[in-house]
């Protein structure tokens, strides 16, 4: 089984609509969860870490449900500029990242 | 600019060359990690540094892949006799010492053709 699993997509999104997706890991003592973006041809960049109350960015928010071992995010009033891949994170011990395979986000005008 | 750099940006070679990556992390991280993306795939972790101790390893990291950081500072990445599946992104990332949920950094990556 993958430490991080994500459905891919691709989440064709019209402007300003909502879109939610979320990741499941394997791990259940995993203590550290992350949302990086990652844009075409780019490198990784952390968008918002994930804590176990949630956490809350702006038109982002992300959930953690330790139960059930998945993450969330959501990303309110979406913008041409969030088209991008999102990669769901864990830290798999010593401070290795283990990424899922990213969701693909496309909006649409 | 203060971020990870990586050189070279793009490398193509002719299956069985040896290839040389390095990473320039942010000067104050003394954390330095490499890592692996392909097409479609979110990036795996190859290796991690703690300054110039070498801790841990991937079992993606065959015998033909060997890291290095002299002096804590920069690192490399070598790869002998390069295959064609070794055609990837290797990116590094770099992280402050404490704690285990710091963000890590990553440079723009080195693409990695093998022909």
């Amino acid at each position: 089984r993958k430490e991080v699993e994500q459905d891919p997509g691709p989440f064709n999104v019209p402007e300003g609509a909502t879109v939610a997706f979320n990741c499941t890991y394997s791990n259940s003592a995993s203590q550290s969860f992350f949302w990086y973006r990652q844009d075409c041809r780019k490198e990784p960049k952390l968008l918002m870490s994930v804590y176990s109350s949630g956490n809350e960015d702006g038109r982002f928010t992300a959930q953690l449900n330790r139960a059930s071992q998945y993450i969330s995010l959501l990303i309110r009033d979406s913008k041409l500029s969030d088209s991008a891949t999102y990669l769901c994170v864990v830290n798999a011990g010593n401070n290795r990242l283990a990424f899922g395979k990213g969701n693909q986000v496309v909006v649409i005008p | 600019d203060t971020g990870v750099s990586q050189n070279p940006r793009h490398k193509i070679t002719k299956r069985g060359q040896n290839v040389t990556f390095r990473c320039d992390p942010i000067s104050e991280h003394n954390r330095l990690y490499w890592y692996r993306q392909t097409l479609g795939q979110g990036p795996e972790f190859l290796t991690y540094f703690q300054n110039e101790a070498q801790l841990e390893k991937s079992r993606l990291l065959s015998d033909r892949f060997s890291a290095e950081r002299p002096k804590g500072s920069f690192s490399t990445l070598e790869i002998q006799r390069t295959e064609q599946g070794d055609s990837a992104m290797y990116l590094c990332a770099s992280s402050l010492p404490t704690g285990g949920a710091n963000e890590q950094f990553f440079g723009p990556g080195t693409r990695l053709t093998v022909l």
